[in-house]
């Protein structure tokens, strides 16, 4: 069966660290692959997606993911974390014309100060 | 600016009270879907339609219904069959075609009285 998982449920880390958000996939076919970031009480925004090419895509507020293919991952990664970005953080994925989406339960991030 | 317009933010609902969300976009997008989301278990698809007058069963539809008479409207009503309707629904939009990001509105909070 498709999936997408995010083994991490809440991770925490100071402000200025290093940030890395983990994301696999379990699809017939290479899936197009997205994350998103939600506020408390938001909706979800877009921060990056995955259609082919390049395995390393960048995506807005500073935030990247690499592709890997042969981990079957697609982990998300900042080099310096702000505390502005503490919120949850979702993987999804998605194959076929009709784009439906397949989300991972989500990682919570705090961030300390 | 172009986006997804979710109301009300905030609903209640009696036992036995069938309630509509509501869903409106001006993205010009042909899909539309609803979301269901509950604490730690991300988000579940309950309905969605590529086309005016036509829509399709997610995972989760039982006891929700929709209708998408209009290409800019995708209302969805929790049925008094959903016994567990306290939940955070999201609606989403996005162009038809493979991997098409979606793009979500705020949200709508629905408690039980």
């Amino acid at each position: 069966a498709q999936s997408v998982t995010q083994p991490d449920i809440h991770i925490t880390v100071s402000e200025g660290a290093s940030l890395e958000l983990r994301c696999n996939y379990s699809y017939g076919a290479t899936p197009y692959l997205f994350w998103y970031v939600q506020s408390p009480g938001q909706g979800l925004q877009l921060l990056l997606k995955y259609f082919s090419g390049d395995t390393l895509v960048q995506g807005i507020k500073g935030f990247e993911a690499e592709f890997k293919r042969s981990q079957s991952s697609f982990n998300l990664r900042k080099p310096s974390v702000h505390w502005s970005d503490a919120a949850e953080y979702f993987c999804a994925g998605s194959v076929g014309s009709q784009g439906n989406l397949i989300f991972g339960k989500g990682t919570k991030l705090s961030v300390k100060p | 600016d172009g986006g997804i317009t979710q109301s009300p933010k905030y609903l209640f609902r009696k036992e036995g009270q069938n309630v509509t969300l509501s869903c409106e976009q001006n993205l010009n997008h042909d899909a539309m879907y609803w979301y269901r989301q509950d604490p730690g278990q991300g988000l579940r698809l309950i309905y969605y339609s590529q086309i005016v007058n036509d829509f399709q069963k997610g995972d989760i539809a039982e006891g929700y219904s929709v209708s998408r008479e209009k290409k800019e409207s995708f209302p969805l009503t929790v049925t008094s069959a959903q016994k567990n309707p306290t939940a955070f629904y999201l609606c989403a939009s996005s162009p038809l075609g493979m991997g098409q990001p979606q793009h979500f509105g705020d949200g709508t909070r629905l408690s039980i009285l």
